[in-house]
């Protein structure tokens, strides 16, 4: 099973909601991580995960709220989002070293009104 | 830091043309190397990586090699076809706080026509 999947595919919120993005995989990866994309713009990462200890977090802001509770889950609390959040949400996951392959999920496309 | 920089797109070819997407990067040691695809509505997968200078990344008739004298990792395929048509990434790999880190270039869309 080489895939990652991710949960739900599309999202509409408002600025008050509280939602959660879910993110799955059974690859025995240990590294995990998120990724906002704009449109025409390439991934941007947000956050990762090694051996579900949060590693990097590329000055996020805390309306965005990571969590690894097992090996094989990443989720990405989200609460309070301004419009300009809206775009893709992209998870991933790799083994560990720098020659190492990310396996990217179909993504969730986030629309904050 | 370090960086990529891929050439600017859109590109549009026909159907068996020849394609270069150029792609160069600025980094202190020696970074390894991926070309990554996205596909209209899809998350990015990897299309052929290279580890170390010389080497040949390869895949789907698709094939790079890393430069390290001109620090480059052009990507070419000898004909297209009307499923290559996808946003190219180019990137390159670091180490951050005990972390891989992906450096994405900008991205090269490509439309090929029948």
């Amino acid at each position: 099973d080489t895939e990652v999947t991710q949960t739900p595919k599309h999202l509409v919120m408002g600025m008050t909601n509280k939602k959660s993005l879910k993110c799955e995989q059974h690859m025995g990866h240990r590294a995990m991580y998120w990724y906002k994309q704009k449109a025409k713009k390439p991934p941007e990462l947000m956050f990762v995960y090694s051996y579900e200890k949060l590693s990097i977090n590329e000055s996020v802001p805390s309306r965005f709220s990571p969590e690894c509770p097992n090996s094989s889950l990443l989720n990405l609390h989200l609460h309070a989002l301004q419009p300009e959040d809206s775009a893709l949400y992209l998870c991933a996951s790799s083994q560990e070293g720098l020659a190492s392959e990310q396996f990217f999920g179909p993504g969730t496309r986030l629309t904050v009104l | 830091g370090n960086s990529v920089t891929q050439m600017e797109g859109p590109v549009t070819l026909s159907e068996e043309a020849f394609l270069t997407i150029n792609c160069t990067y600025t980094a202190t040691g020696y970074p390894s190397l991926f070309w990554y695809v996205q596909y209209p509505g899809e998350g990015l997968q990897l299309l052929l990586k290279a580890t170390k200078a010389d080497d040949k990344g390869s895949n789907k008739g698709f094939e790079a090699t890393y430069r390290k004298e001109t620090t480059s990792f052009h990507l070419e395929k000898g004909s297209v076809q009307v499923s290559d048509s996808a946003v190219y990434f180019c990137a390159l790999s670091e180490r951050g706080q005990g972390a891989q880190k992906l450096v994405f270039g900008q991205g090269t869309r490509l439309t090929i026509n029948p």
